[in-house]
């Protein structure tokens, strides 16, 4: 079974639907981490949570809203979906850091592809 | 994003060394990354590199970094089919937040 697994794999959605995309690690991490990749612009991070009750903006978060409902979950919503939202999106993990190298290592899930029509 | 910087595109013959730059702006990074993304999977960290090394070798790849010009390289020699991938770039401004670039999509050719 995969550390980190998103929910759904694929979704195909109508402009103005509220989307929900789940995340859940199984790896104890503290850390997680929502990503969206676009061909020739890289992995842009949305929302990042360092615990349950820490939640901070990404450089584009407009749009998305997220929920840490437990250590093992992050959740990524969409309230209103619109076409340029269509994307990769990936979850990601990462453990606490401190005096373990490298700090930055991020676990990621296998993605989930949303289609906005 | 748009503060690290690398080319698209890099097409290989299987047995070639294989060369991807990277050129990045935070020299506060702690860190520099090469994360590498088979097709329909998540991104994996490949390599690392401490900011005060000028050079790491692990196996087939070699890290260089520059810091005075803020490049950075990976070196795949004896590249295979199975290196056909795209390789991220990234720098930690921060221990916890990576800033990564587009992506260099390799294509290993026979």
């Amino acid at each position: 079974d995969a550390d980190v697994t998103q929910t759904p794999r694929n979704r195909i959605t109508k402009t103005g639907k509220r989307i929900m995309l789940e995340c859940s690690q199984t790896k104890g991490h503290d850390r997680m981490y929502w990503y969206r990749q676009d061909p020739g612009l890289g992995l842009r991070l949305i929302y990042y949570s360092f615990d349950v009750k820490d939640i901070n903006k990404g450089e584009i978060s407009d749009g998305y809203s997220v929920s840490r409902q437990a250590q093992a979950k992050f959740s990524l919503s969409l309230e209103s979906a619109i076409p340029n939202q269509t994307a990769l999106y990936f979850c990601a993990t990462s453990d606490r850091g401190g005096d373990r190298a490298p700090t930055g290592e991020l676990f990621f899930g296998e993605g989930s592809r949303l289609t906005v029509l | 994003g748009e503060d690290v910087e690398q080319s698209l595109f890099l097409s290989v013959r299987e047995g070639d060394s294989s060369v991807i730059n990277c050129t990045y702006t935070d020299s506060s990074s702690t860190y520099l990354y090469w994360y590498k993304q088979e097709p329909g999977a998540g991104l994996q960290l490949l390599t690392y590199i401490f900011s005060n090394m000028d050079m790491k070798q692990d196996q087939r790849l070699t890290v260089l970094l520059n810091k005075k010009d803020k490049h950075l390289s990976l070196r795949i020699a004896d590249t295979q089919t199975g290196d056909s991938a795209i390789y991220f770039c990234a720098e930690s401004p921060n221990d916890y937040k990576l800033s990564f670039g587009a992506g260099t999509t390799v294509t290993v050719r026979a």
